[in-house]
């Protein structure tokens, strides 16, 4: 399957931990593309990388929140000290261009499901 | 800032027609997309239109307006596989993001 790969597809965690959230984007694209999506809402933009580069990250939490994309690996969303309002779904989505904001089509993973006791 | 308005449901019935419609208010438009999210899962992308006028795939049409900041969905010949989200979505400014309406849940019933 040569889709975007998320995982894990559910993780629970507990206040004032950690969670990794982890996306390979489709093949041969390098443009990444982080989403939180919460119960009956639409999808809110938190994060666009390219390898190695953060170019948009105005959708992310100023604390707490991080995001990468190593020249080798997965794209990492990392939360740290997670607190019950983190509980979500995080899409990640790919293009292959620059311009997939533009033109409108972006390719998206499963989600991962994190739930914060 | 950028906004997206569409309604929160729509019900009709297997075979009808139904039109899910879509306001934006954004600077630098490139164009509006639809995508389509079953029960929580991967958005689909569905269409995208760059230029007034109506684009047909299949059983799926998409209308913009630009002058009006307007667009619309438009599914013929329902099927209960078509209960779905739906969402339009448009670039930000800076044209480094989709942005996204709230989503409207389509429900089909036989």
């Amino acid at each position: 399957n040569a889709g975007v790969m998320q995982n894990p597809r559910h993780l629970v965690r507990r206040r004032g931990q950690e969670a990794r959230l982890r996306c390979s984007p489709m093949k041969g694209h390098s443009h990444v593309y982080w989403y939180r999506q919460l119960p009956e809402e639409g999808l809110k933009f938190m994060v666009y990388l390219q390898k190695e580069n953060i170019i948009d990250e105005s959708g992310m939490p100023k604390e707490r929140f991080s995001a990468e994309f190593p020249k080798e690996g997965p794209s990492i969303l990392r939360i740290q000290q997670v607190v019950r309002g983190d509980s979500a779904a995080y899409f990640c989505a790919s293009s292959n261009q620059g311009q997939g904001a533009n033109t409108g089509e972006l390719f998206f993973g499963e989600g991962s499901r994190l739930t914060v006791l | 800032g950028q906004s997206l308005e569409q309604p929160s449901e729509v019900t009709a019935v297997e075979g009808a027609i139904v039109q899910i419609n879509c306001t934006y208010q954004t600077s630098g438009f490139y164009g509006l997309s639809w995508y389509q999210q079953h029960d929580g899962g991967a958005p689909t992308f569905l269409s995208y239109n760059a230029l007034d006028g109506l684009e047909e795939t299949g059983r799926f049409s998409s209308f913009l307006s630009r002058s009006d900041s307007y667009g619309y969905l438009l599914l013929q010949e329902l099927q209960m596989k078509d209960s779905a989200s739906y969402f339009c979505a448009c670039s930000n400014q800076a044209g480094t993001a989709l942005i996204f309406g709230k989503g409207t849940t389509l429900s089909v019933s036989s």
